[in-house]
């Protein structure tokens, strides 16, 4: 199973918008809604951010959505803040019944 | 609060052993699939495992497969992961993780195989 593709880097100025793709296959990310999102801090244990494409566990601002659309599942942050200075993975269910990660996205606040 | 402690990484020579064990408590545990993930270093995340609530189901990643067994022992809260055929390349964090969306984890246990 090959991992999900996402932007190796993405970088905004504090209040800006950004979307990070995550492009899958038929096999996983265009089958099933079960797309998640993880902020990962250095040194830290990482973050549940979204699940089921869309949908915010309680407790996670509202500044971080989910979409998708075929094969490609995106996670957009608005407002950004310096403390979104992170790495981002998305994650999804496969028809092997396994999970793959993407290779993960460093988000830079300018 | 929901907490899992990571435990048993260390150094081990290639082609050795080792047995990783997660401590979960304020959750569920026994109601719940249970996974592995792993981050070699200045690599993303990678999932390598999980286990179904009653410990009747297994699965793994291409990447450990044979060489990796995980279970569970419902009555002591605690998921396990015993490593044999340990390569260079299995140097990484290992972090055990809640339910299929992964929405609580350790802080992860370091695993360095190396001669």
């Amino acid at each position: 199973q090959s991992a999900l593709t996402q932007p190796a880097s993405v970088s905004g100025s504090p209040g800006q918008s950004i979307t990070i793709s995550c492009t899958g296959t038929s096999s996983d990310v265009g089958t099933y809604n079960f797309v998640t999102w993880y902020q990962h801090h250095p040194g830290k244990a990482p973050k549940f951010l979204i699940y089921e494409v869309n949908k915010r566990p309680s407790g996670v601002s509202d500044r971080f959505s989910g979409s998708k659309s075929g094969n490609t599942a995106s996670l957009t942050i608005s407002g950004l803040q310096a403390e979104d200075e992170a790495d981002y993975y998305c994650c999804s269910f496969t028809t092997s019944e396994t999970f793959v990660f993407g290779g993960g996205t460093k988000l830079t606040v300018l | 609060e929901v907490q899992l402690v990571e435990s048993g990484g260390g150094l081990v020579q290639p082609g050795g052993s080792l047995r990783l064990s997660c401590v979960v408590s304020g959750f569920t545990f026994s109601g719940h699939w249970m996974h592995w993930v792993r981050q070699a270093p200045g690599k993303g995340l990678e999932w390598i495992s999980r286990i179904k609530h009653d410990g009747s189901i297994t699965m793994y990643a291409d990447s450990v497969r044979g060489r990796f067994t995980i279970s569970r022992d419902n009555a002591k809260n605690t998921l396990y992961l015993q490593m044999n055929g340990l390569r260079g390349e299995d140097t990484a964090v290992y972090y055990c993780t809640t339910r299929d969306w992964f929405d609580h984890w350790g802080q992860g246990s370091l695993v360095i195989v190396s001669s």
